[in-house]
């Protein structure tokens, strides 16, 4: 059965830090996605991987397929950048069963 | 295009009461899904669909059902609501191809008490 590890589970940083969240898995996977969900809000895709590095703005995603573990990014990091980031990961065929997720990581920038 | 619409947003029901999650995309998307969220835990996916006319259990299907009569709507049926059905709902579409990520609803906030 394939784990989704995702660490910290909780992070406080001051307005402009740089941060850094892990996830790592435990078998196989054809992609790996990172989502960000708002307090009380839906869930919105970030990034999918299957290799290397994707940038969208101030967010950067990684991905070390060798290791397993991926890792989520983000520059001159601001309040509003204060969500649960979530790990999610599609497994190597698998079917259509959709994707195994991390319990995720609650972030919090302070002004 | 709207993406993924869920109704309602919350719901509060009475134990043993019935009710039907809606879900509605507009993407032409095959392959839909209805998560879980309980607090601190991971979404855990009750069922999905990869067509019309298609469903499968996931890996917390009792007490739900589903149906897929049009590429569009997925709704999910709870027939005898019990206190541990109290969750976060979301629904989810996928188009099928690796290159595009998943879409998700709103989610839908039920208590049973």
């Amino acid at each position: 059965k394939n784990e989704v590890e995702q660490s910290p589970q909780n992070l406080t940083a001051q307005e402009g830090e740089f941060i850094t969240i892990n996830c790592s898995y435990s078998v196989g996977i054809s992609a790996l996605h990172w989502l960000q969900q708002h307090p009380g809000g839906g869930i919105v895709s970030l990034f999918m991987l299957s290799s290397g590095k994707k940038k969208h703005g101030r967010l950067i995603a990684t991905i070390n397929i060798q290791e397993k573990h991926s890792s989520l990014h983000i520059t001159a990091s601001h309040p509003r950048d204060s969500a649960v980031y979530i790990c999610a990961v599609k497994m190597s065929g698998g079917g259509a069963d959709g994707l195994t997720f991390g319990k995720g990581t609650h972030l919090i920038i302070q002004p | 295009n709207a993406g993924v619409t869920q109704t309602p947003k919350f719901r509060i029901l009475k134990i043993g009461q019935s009710m039907t999650l809606q879900c509605t995309q507009d993407m032409n998307h095959n392959y839909m899904y209805w998560y879980r969220q309980d607090p601190g835990m991971g979404l855990k996916l009750i069922y999905y669909s990869v067509g019309a006319g298609i469903t499968d259990k996931g890996e917390v299907p009792n007490g739900y059902n589903v149906s897929r009569s049009t590429t569009e709507d997925f709704p999910l049926r709870l027939e005898l609501a019990a206190p541990s059905q109290t969750s976060v709902y979301f629904c989810a579409s996928y188009p099928g191809r690796e290159v595009y990520g998943y879409t998700f609803g709103s989610g839908t906030r039920l208590t049973v008490v």
